[in-house]
């Protein structure tokens, strides 16, 4: 099975500008989750999608927003950017859940790494 | 709100060797997970290890093990037998197991993680 693939995997942009980030998740998997991840701030998640609806966000302002398709290939989109946007945006994407108690394991793509000049 | 700490910016051990890293975190929930997650150096996050609170014995993969003291609020990760293949940062996180019905059900696959502690190996 191909693992989370996420594209581009760098991207140079400047102040103002915006743009898009694309993640494919594991075939089977409906759950796709963002994260921001810098030298100062660390690990911090963005949202989380199951099934095309966005079930969970973080404390990131409005500039930053995601979806989910149908195919459950997931895009994250950063408007107007800022040079605090510079970081290594991480996708993880996991299998459905059910109302059993189960575990799914998250697997993270390789990330696509921001910069912002 | 939860939170993760990790006390150690960095570590180092010699192969063979064995070393923990440190981690305690901060909830009022009862039911949740703890992970441990290693990134290699411009390599993707991959998971270690993982406990789910309600368990009381400590989860195993390998050579690592974790000490999992739900009181004090710990969950440190040994490593036993370094190799240089070990040598990475280091996340632990929390994800809370809680089910909520706008969620259908399920539960959040939200990980809160902490500042991660980067390990070196010595030859």
């Amino acid at each position: 099975k191909a693992g989370v693939t996420q594209t581009p995997r760098y991207l140079i942009k400047t102040r103002g500008q915006q743009v898009t980030l694309s993640c494919s998740p594991i075939s089977g998997h409906r759950s796709v989750s963002w994260y921001q991840q810098t030298p100062g701030q660390g690990l911090q998640f963005l949202f989380e999608y199951f099934s095309e609806t966005q079930r969970n966000k973080g404390n990131f302002p409005g500039r930053f927003s995601g979806r989910q398709f149908s195919n459950s290939r997931s895009e994250m989109n950063v408007s107007t950017l800022e040079l605090g946007d510079s970081a290594l945006y991480l996708c993880a994407s996991s299998a459905d859940w059910t109302l059993r108690r189960s575990y799914n394991e998250q697997f993270f793509g390789p990330g696509t790494r921001l910069t912002v000049l | 709100a939860q939170t993760v700490t990790q006390s150690q910016p960095e570590m180092s051990v010699q192969e063979a060797e064995t070393v923990t890293l440190s981690c305690t975190y901060d909830t009022s929930e009862s039911d949740y997970y703890l992970f441990w997650y290693k990134q290699p150096p411009s390599r993707q996050m991959i998971l270690v290890i993982r406990q789910e609170a309600y368990k009381q014995q400590n989860a195993t993969e390998n050579r690592f093990s974790v000490n999992f003291q739900k009181a004090a609020k710990s969950f440190s990760l040994k490593i036993s037998d370094s190799q240089l293949g070990d040598a990475a940062m280091y996340f632990c996180a929390y994800r809370s197991a809680l089910r909520y019905p706008m969620n259908y059900g399920g539960a959040t696959n939200k990980l809160i993680f902490g500042t991660g502690t980067l390990l070196a190996v010595q030859p």
